[in-house]
Order: structure tokens, then sequence, then C-alpha cells
């Protein structure tokens, strides 16, 4: 199993350019996340994702989009980039746990620099 | 509403010396789950510990403890003997009840520097 993958690792994008940031997991976990670390801030989530289909906002949301087409992939788009979108984007899965509750793997990470 | 604080933004120690990093939460739920996470320079998200509500058994791994008290919705972590492989970001997290797709809510993190 390779977890979740994010790709591309890093990436320079220009004002107004649009990129979309790869998220998969080969695991079978119905539930994917995408969250953004700022310095100092913490990991707020943007989207989230129950299932192939269906998404929903998290806290963060405003300026991207996801879409859930398999179990597999949750991609997120940055569609108008802007410098407040600097940030280091972790997608995320979750399965249930014995017990209760859920686990969650995290994928590496990316780095989106927009100047 | 569910939050997670965490206060101290940044802590410095020498090798050696015990620490302390504190978490507390906030939800209106009876069920739920506590998390902490290290990110160290690399960036990467490592899970340390998850514990659950009904649980308020501290836990003991090597150096790492964690004391959990339900009556002052607390989650602290203790580093004994730190090192400077300790250095790195903490993150307290929780995440409420079973319900499909609840998501982790974060601190802000506490960075831990270890000078030898």
């Amino acid at each position: 199993n390779a977890g979740v993958t994010q790709t591309p690792k890093f990436r320079i994008l220009k004002i107004g350019q649009s990129m979309t940031l790869q998220c998969a997991q080969d695991m079978n976990h119905n539930y994917m996340y995408w969250y953004r670390q700022d310095p100092g801030m913490g990991l707020k989530l943007i989207y989230y994702s129950v299932g192939a289909g269906i998404t929903d906002k998290g806290e963060v949301p405003n300026g991207y989009n996801v879409s859930r087409s398999t179990t597999e992939d949750f991609p997120l788009r940055l569609e108008l980039a802007a410098p407040s979108q600097t940030s280091v984007y972790f997608c995320a899965s979750s399965y249930s746990m014995a017990g209760g509750g859920y686990g969650y793997t995290f994928g590496s990470g990316t780095r989106l620099t927009v100047v | 509403a569910q939050k997670v604080t965490q206060a101290q933004t940044e802590i410095s120690v020498v090798e050696k010396e015990d620490v302390t990093l504190d978490c507390v939460y906030e939800t209106r739920d009876t069920t739920y789950y506590l998390f902490w996470y290290k990110q160290p320079p690399s960036g990467e998200l490592v899970f340390l510990i998850r514990r659950n509500s009904f649980d308020e058994q501290n836990e003991i791994s090597g150096r790492y403890s964690w004391n959990f008290q339900k009556s002052t919705s607390s989650f602290n972590f203790t580093i004994t003997a730190s090192q400077v492989v300790d250095s790195a970001v903490y993150f307290c997290a929780l995440s409420e009840g079973n319900q499909a797709g609840t998501a982790l809510i974060f601190g802000k993190g506490t960075t831990l520097s270890v000078s030898s």
C-alpha cells in the first residue's frame, strides 16, 4: 500500500494561474479531506468527501473546488491563484477503527507558492 | 462549537530537560477522540497517539506520556529527557462523534526546540 499520495510536492504559480493538486489513496477509504497549513495557524479544513460523488465545504473553501469521481482520487482545484493561497496543502483519508471513531492517514503535503 | 487550543506557541529547552505541551479542547459531544501529531522539519505529519473520551487512563510510550483529564478538558503531552530529535511542531487535534466523514480539528501547534 502506498497510502495517501500527493502530487506535486512543490509548485510555484503566478497570480491568476490555475492548477490541480492531486491526491490518491489505495486503501479503499471512503472519507477524504483537504487541509491547508499556514505558519502558526495549524491545519484548516478546506473540503471533505464522504464518498464518490459527495463533497462538502470545510472551514476555508473559498477559492477552491473539489471533485470525487472515484473512491481513490480527490483532486483539489485552484482556479485563479492568489498570494493568499500560498500554503502547504495536506490530503488525508480516514477509516473506521475498532472501538469507534476514525483513524486518519495523511499525505506528505504539497508546498504551493503563488507569486 | 468544537475547538482546540494550544496556548504555547514556542518552547525552547535544553537536552535532557522534561517538557510538557498543553492542549485544551472544547466540544459538546460526549463521544470524541483526541490526537497528537508531530511535524518534524521535513514537513510530514507523524501520528503519535489517539485517545477516546471514555478512556482517561494516562498513557506512556517510551519517553512520551499523555495526561487526559476530562474535568479540565485537557490532553497534555510530556516528553521526558528531551532530545534534539524531538525538535518539531506538535499538533493536538480533536474529532467528534462517530458520524461519517468527521474531520480532525487542529490546534495551532506548539514549536518545540531542543538544543544540545
